[in-house]
């Protein structure tokens, strides 16, 4: 079935400093990826939806200067988090959804800790 | 109105019964919906998917869809402790393919 690969698995920064996160779709083509959040004990929280080779379409709240989205290949998607501050402190999850086909795909998440 | 909403629990239950997990969602046109579990500090994973009124089974596993009601379930039969986590719900926005996804509901299997 369909993999995505997303690393790394955790991360500890510390604060003002700039984390990269990078979600693969190792056996297809994702049209889209999404970005998403969870905090301790919550759901979650779309940050953003990124096509290939075209900027990304943030919600509602998200600042996007301070998540940076690339997704320069139909492989291949990063979120920057740029000078990350202890409230960044959070479970990032990302996910591949290919072409025509229903499914969504999800990486294994990365564990952003700022300190 | 939260878009997709669902009972936080937690949902307890004896082994070998049936759990009954529920969600409602307020976008009368959304057509794809989802049922994900997810263990504490894993990521989600999919356990099924559901297009069309009625009930779809899938092993332990049924998934029910009333689109007049906005209501959708999962059942899970002979629950086992292996079942404890959380159930997340997701339904996806047909205008933009987001997915979105309800606060999800603890299950605990009791042995």
């Amino acid at each position: 079935g369909a993999v995505v690969s997303q690393h790394p698995s955790w991360v500890i920064c510390k604060s003002g400093t700039s984390v990269k996160i990078e979600c693969r779709s190792l056996d297809f083509q994702a049209t889209t990826m999404f970005w998403y959040r969870q905090f301790p004990k919550q759901s979650l929280m779309l940050m953003a939806t990124s096509n290939e080779g075209s900027k990304a379409t943030y919600e509602q709240g998200v600042e996007k200067d301070k998540f940076l989205i690339n997704h320069a290949s139909l492989t291949l998607s990063t979120l920057t988090v740029t000078s990350a501050h202890p409230e960044d402190s959070s479970f990032y999850i990302c996910s591949a959804r290919e072409g025509s086909n229903y499914g969504y795909t999800f990486g294994s998440g990365t564990r952003l800790t700022v300190v | 109105q939260k878009e997709v909403e669902q009972n936080s629990g937690p949902l307890s239950v004896p082994e070998g019964a049936i759990a009954s997990l529920n969600c409602t969602y307020s976008d009368r046109v959304s057509q794809s919906f989802f049922w994900y579990r997810q263990y504490s500090g894993k990521s989600p994973e999919l356990i099924m998917s559901i297009y069309s009124n009625g009930d779809k089974e899938d092993g332990r596993f049924t998934a029910q869809l009333n689109k007049a009601s906005q209501y959708v379930s999962l059942l899970i039969r002979d629950s086992q402790p292996s079942d404890s986590a959380t159930y997340l719900c997701a339904v996806r926005m047909d205008s933009s393919y987001k997915l979105i996804f309800g606060s999800g509901t603890r299950l605990l299997v009791r042995p």
